[in-house]
Order: structure tokens, then sequence, then C-alpha cells
């Protein structure tokens, strides 16, 4: 069955870089659907922030103003997120999340990792 | 990018009521629009697609409908599991956005 699962530090300081891995079981990348990045402040809603496809082709919220890069690992099991100079207001829980290609609806989710940012 | 306004944000009922929960887009997304449950400390979880197409594993009492700029989420008879938070989400063009969520709680 395939699940997906979020892996990286849980504590970040400020100024510094966010960075978490999504590790794919009972899958591998392919043309199939797209692995996005996904948060939720304590309490708050939920917030895309980034999209990849198998190609390399990425999307990004611009909210984010241009700090956010999404990868995938040549192992094609793997898939990274990296936040640059981070701030309190990035404190939140992440989730990684699978996206048909054909529906833009995330039908598959990991169960997230929480990331504060605090010196 | 297309805003999402959810309402109500809150709401409360009994179990066996029936109700809606309302999506209004800033600008037509035909039907562009997905429905969330979230239990809290848990990930979202995928009830309905394409604005109506029901996700398979949900309940037949989840049901989904609109087009363009408004759309609902209408469970037909609540049960206890259901008194979470739900969300919308659409994906009609980039930035993909949500609806700030409806929490549903026990009357």
């Amino acid at each position: 069955q395939v699940h997906l699962q979020e892996s990286g530090p849980g504590l970040v300081k400020p100024s510094e870089t966010l960075s978490l891995t999504c590790t794919i079981f009972g899958y591998s990348i392919n043309s199939d659907y797209y692995w996005g990045w996904l948060r939720q402040p304590p309490g708050q809603g939920l917030e895309w922030v980034g999209t990849i496809f198998h190609t390399g082709t990425t999307y990004y919220n611009p909210s984010l103003n241009s700090r956010v890069t999404v990868s995938i690992d040549s192992s094609k099991v793997q898939f990274s997120l990296k936040v640059t100079s981070v701030t309190a207001a990035d404190t939140a829980v992440y989730f990684c999340a699978r996206k048909a290609a054909r529906s833009g609806a995330f039908d598959l989710w990991g169960q997230g990792a929480m990331v504060t940012v605090s010196s | 990018a297309i805003q999402l306004t959810q309402s109500p944000s809150s709401l409360s009922a009994s179990v066996g009521d029936r109700v809606t929960i309302t999506c209004r887009a800033s600008q037509g997304i035909s039907r562009s629009l997905a429905w969330y449950q979230q239990k809290p400390g848990k990930a979202p979880n995928l009830l309905i697609y394409d604005a109506s197409s029901v996700k398979s594993g949900v309940p037949s009492r989840f049901s989904g409908s609109g087009s363009g700029t408004d759309f609902s989420l209408t469970i037909s008879s609540l049960q206890p599991e259901d008194f979470v938070t739900y969300y919308c989400q659409h994906f009609n063009s980039y930035p993909l956005t949500f609806g700030g969520g409806t929490k549903v709680e026990i009357k």
C-alpha cells in the first residue's frame, strides 16, 4: 500500500534553511502524479507551498517570495523541500502529498512533520 | 490568486442533522474544486474532487455540488465522527488555495 512519510529537523533557527524529505513507500515517481508540499501553522488553515512533476517542472506559492525549492531525488522515491531565510511565520506542520496528474486534488498525504522556527 | 471564501466558519449541529457548507470562489473555476476533512492532529483526507465526485471509500452521506464560483459540501446525516473541520481547495490554476475552513461542532 502506498504511503508517504516526512522527515527532517523539528527545530530550525531564524534566518536558516528548513529542509524536509518525503519518502514514498510502495511507489516511484512517474507521470501519473504530481508531488507537493503543504503546511499548516498551529491552529490555522492549510497553505499550499509547492508542487513538482516527474519531469522536474515546479510550481511554487508566490507568497513565499522565491524562498522555496522542491526537488526530486534521483532514486525517484523521495522528494524534498527547502525553505530559506525562515522566520517564526514559517512554523507549521508540513505535509507532503500526492496529486493526480489529471486532477488537482491531493488524494494521499503524509502524516505531517512539525517544524518550529526558534533560536 | 483565486480566493476561496468558506461559510460558515463554524456550525453547531446534532447527530443525524443534514448540514451544508459553502465555498465561493473569487472568480470562475469551472468544477476544479475539492473538499477535505481534517481530524485534530491528522492530515487532511480527500472527500470530494471535481466538485461532485466522491473519492472511493468515502461514506455516501457526503456529497458535493456546484460549478463556476459557488460550491457546496453536504453531509446528509451527521455521524459522531463527522464533527471535525472541513476545507475546500481549488485547482483551476496556480497558486492553489484553500478556503479558511469550517469547524462542525456538536450542539
